[in-house]
């Protein structure tokens, strides 16, 4: 029973390069979110999907960030023109949608993006 | 003020005692709150989700949650070097999920063989 995968895990891209990060949430599992987490901070909220839809991108940059969950294939969080200051850890996390019940959220490995 | 306080520690406590873990939160609708635990260098674990006020208990976890005072614990009894991590509540408004989660910036816990 596979959980959350992301890949890649670690991800190091030069100044004003794109990232590409991508998420394959947990089987049976159709929401996704996407957290950051700068060194020595927490876990800040970014956006969260469901299959072709954007529910929530309150806690997304306004600029160069873009996610998706196309019908078919994994979440991807776009980083265009990266800078220094995005740096950090990008968490994926899914959950189920179960009417009536409790939906928790279980996180990805993780991908570590370093900016030179 | 912010929005899910912890205490960044870091707390140490003896192998085998009770390690007490604490989490405010502003939000008074506030509706489901999460205990996840990270591992330097690795991603958070759920451990523990509390949705009604009182106890609730799993092996040596229990979470306490005291909506009236906007507080929420996590109680590690017999605690063991493997419990050394950083704990990380985390609040959702929502009744059933599936909405973004507010984290605290984590209460790092050290265990002393």
């Amino acid at each position: 029973n596979a959980g959350v995968m992301q890949n890649p895990r670690h991800l190091v891209r030069r100044r004003g390069q794109e990232a590409r990060l991508r998420c394959s949430p947990m089987k049976g599992h159709s929401h996704v979110y996407w957290y950051r987490q700068l060194p020595e901070e927490g876990l800040k909220f970014m956006v969260y999907l469901q299959k072709e839809n954007i529910i929530d991108e309150s806690g997304m940059p306004k600029e160069r960030f873009s996610a998706e969950f196309p019908k078919e294939g994994p979440s991807i969080l776009r980083i265009q023109q990266v800078v220094r200051g995005d740096s950090a850890a990008y968490f994926c996390a899914s959950s189920r949608s179960r009417t009536g019940s409790w939906n928790e959220q279980f996180f990805g490995p993780g991908t570590r993006l370093t900016v030179l | 003020q912010k929005e899910v306080e912890q205490n960044s520690g870091p707390l140490s406590v003896p192998e085998g005692a009770i390690a007490s873990l604490n989490c405010t939160y502003s939000d008074r609708v506030s509706q489901s709150f999460f205990w996840y635990r990270q591992y330097s260098g690795k991603s958070p674990e759920l451990i523990m989700s509390i949705y009604s006020n009182g106890d609730k208990e799993d092996g040596r976890f229990t979470a306490q949650l005291n909506k009236a005072s906007q507080y929420v614990s996590l109680l590690i009894r017999d605690s063991q070097p493997s419990d050394s991590a950083t704990y990380l509540c985390a609040v959702g408004l929502s009744n059933f999920g599936n909405e973004k989660l507010t984290f605290g910036t984590g209460t790092r816990l050290t265990i002393i063989p």
